[in-house]
């Protein structure tokens, strides 16, 4: 079975600030994908990365930074000079995949509450 | 946008009731999703399809049942609704036909289903 855990349910900064959201997850498969949805106050959910379980190099882009650690079991989310825009619950997530075809089910953290305060 | 089709966005009904959700998956998707989200479970996965057939169940209810069409689309039923099922539900779809990368699921806007 997977498990996905984000210990932190509410982060409140000032924008301009940067902030990490956690993520840590047990899985026993070796292969696995690695997932951050973004799900604003309107509701939608909206995928920002993916990562499978072979490829431990970091990712960059624009302002988001994703940390993928193997070692600690870890794939940590920066958002580098936040906005007001970037207020949302973000979701971090774990699938392994089928055979052939398609994925399983993701996995989901409960959350983080991203609060970005003009 | 996603490319992936909810409707309807909203629902209100009573309980007791029976309620069909509908997906479109994005163009080319041969796997449908069925989430639920509410604000004491989580995001919980409920049922997956692949290419019509049933592909994995999770925690849904003897009450709730799905189905994905030829054409790929998929409904959610939901029948003797209680006011525990009032919910956020979300459906997504992955792997395409060609390209892409088949376990990245996308995800719908959802339906907003209310029990009174």
């Amino acid at each position: 079975a997977q498990k996905v855990t984000q210990a932190q349910t509410e982060i409140s900064v000032v924008e301009k600030e940067d902030v990490t959201l956690d993520c840590v997850y047990e899985t026993r498969d070796t292969t696995y994908y690695l997932f951050w949805y973004k799900q604003p106050p309107s509701g939608e959910l909206v995928f920002l990365i993916r990562r499978n379980s072979f490829d431990e190099q970091n990712e960059i882009s624009g302002r988001y930074s994703w940390n993928f650690q193997k070692s600690t079991s870890s794939f940590n989310f920066t958002i580098t000079a936040s906005q007001v825009v970037d207020s949302a619950v973000y979701f971090c997530a774990l699938s392994v995949p089928w055979d052939s075809g398609s994925a399983r089910q993701l996995t989901f953290g409960s959350g983080t509450q991203l609060t970005v305060l003009p | 946008d996603s490319g992936v089709t909810q409707t309807p966005k909203h629902l209100i009904t009573a309980t007791g009731q029976r309620v069909t959700l509908r997906c479109s998956p994005r163009s080319g998707d041969l796997s449908v999703y069925w989430y639920q989200q509410s604000l004491d479970q989580g995001l919980q996965f409920l049922i997956q399809y692949y290419n019509g057939e049933e592909r994995a169940k999770g925690n849904i209810l003897e009450r709730f049942s799905a189905q994905q069409f030829p054409d790929l689309h998929s409904e959610l039923n939901l029948s003797s609704l209680e006011l525990g099922d009032s919910a956020l539900y979300f459906c997504a779809s992955s792997a395409p036909l060609s390209g892409g990368a088949p376990d990245t699921q996308y995800f719908g806007p959802g339906t907003r289903l209310t029990v009174l």
